[in-house]
């Protein structure tokens, strides 16, 4: 499967504890982002990377959020001293265009967090 | 700031036309997507419209009118597997200090047999 893949697909943590996900885009695609989606809501764009330079970030993403890409293949998102409110699904999606467009953006399955 | 709005519900019957809404406020506009979601899956890319008028794919249409800001999707011969939410994205110009990409909040469309 040649798709955008992420792990884990489901994680269940404590208030206060940090979770880190990986998200594999598909293998040509030099334009990786992350969204967080709730229920009832679209996706809510966090970060974009062109290979492994960050070139925009939303201000909604606080300072417990932050994003890699070191080598401009697979990326990870983590979240420091979670809170419930940051339950929700993460969602991650690779593009083959340069730019940030709403060319074709390929989504993975997504992360569901549940912070406790 | 930016803002997309499209209608939070619709309900169709199969075999029908349905059209669903996207109206949008953005600096430096570069183009409209559209999104399908099914529960529980990911989003999947149905059509983009960076010019004005009528894109067409199978029996999905969008349509774009920048001097609107306005643009529709338009499902055909419904069938009830497009019971799904579907999704308008707008992007500012890639490389603006502004540009980010945001997505409608989704229509559920509901396929009556």
């Amino acid at each position: 499967d040649t798709g955008v893949s992420q792990d884990p697909r489901h994680k269940i943590t404590k208030r206060g504890q940090n979770v880190t996900f990986r998200c594999d885009p598909i293998s040509e695609h030099n334009r990786l982002y992350w969204y967080r989606q709730t229920l009832g809501q679209g996706p809510e764009f966090l970060t974009y990377f062109q290979n492994e330079a960050q070139l925009e970030k939303s201000r909604l993403l606080s300072d417990r959020f932050s994003a890699e890409r070191p080598k401009g293949s697979f990326s990870t998102l983590e979240i420091q001293r979670t809170e419930q409110g940051d339950s929700a699904m993460y969602l991650c999606a690779s593009s083959p265009r340069g730019g940030l467009s709403t060319d074709t953006q390929y989504f993975g399955p997504g992360t569901r967090l549940t912070v406790l | 700031g930016q803002s997309l709005e499209q209608p939070s519900e619709v309900t169709a019957v199969e075999g029908a036309i349905v059209q669903i809404n996207c109206t949008y406020q953005t600096s430096g506009f570069y183009g409209l997507s559209w999104y399908q979601q099914h529960d529980g899956g990911a989003p999947t890319f149905l059509s983009y419209n960076a010019l004005d008028g009528l894109e067409e794919t199978g029996r999905f249409s969008s349509f774009l009118s920048r001097s609107d800001s306005y643009g529709y999707l338009l499902l055909q011969e419904l069938q009830m597997k497009d019971s799904a939410s579907y999704f308008c994205a707008v992007s500012s110009a890639p490389g603006s200090s502004a540009s980010k990409i945001i997505f409608g909040s989704g229509t559920r469309l509901s396929i009556r047999p």
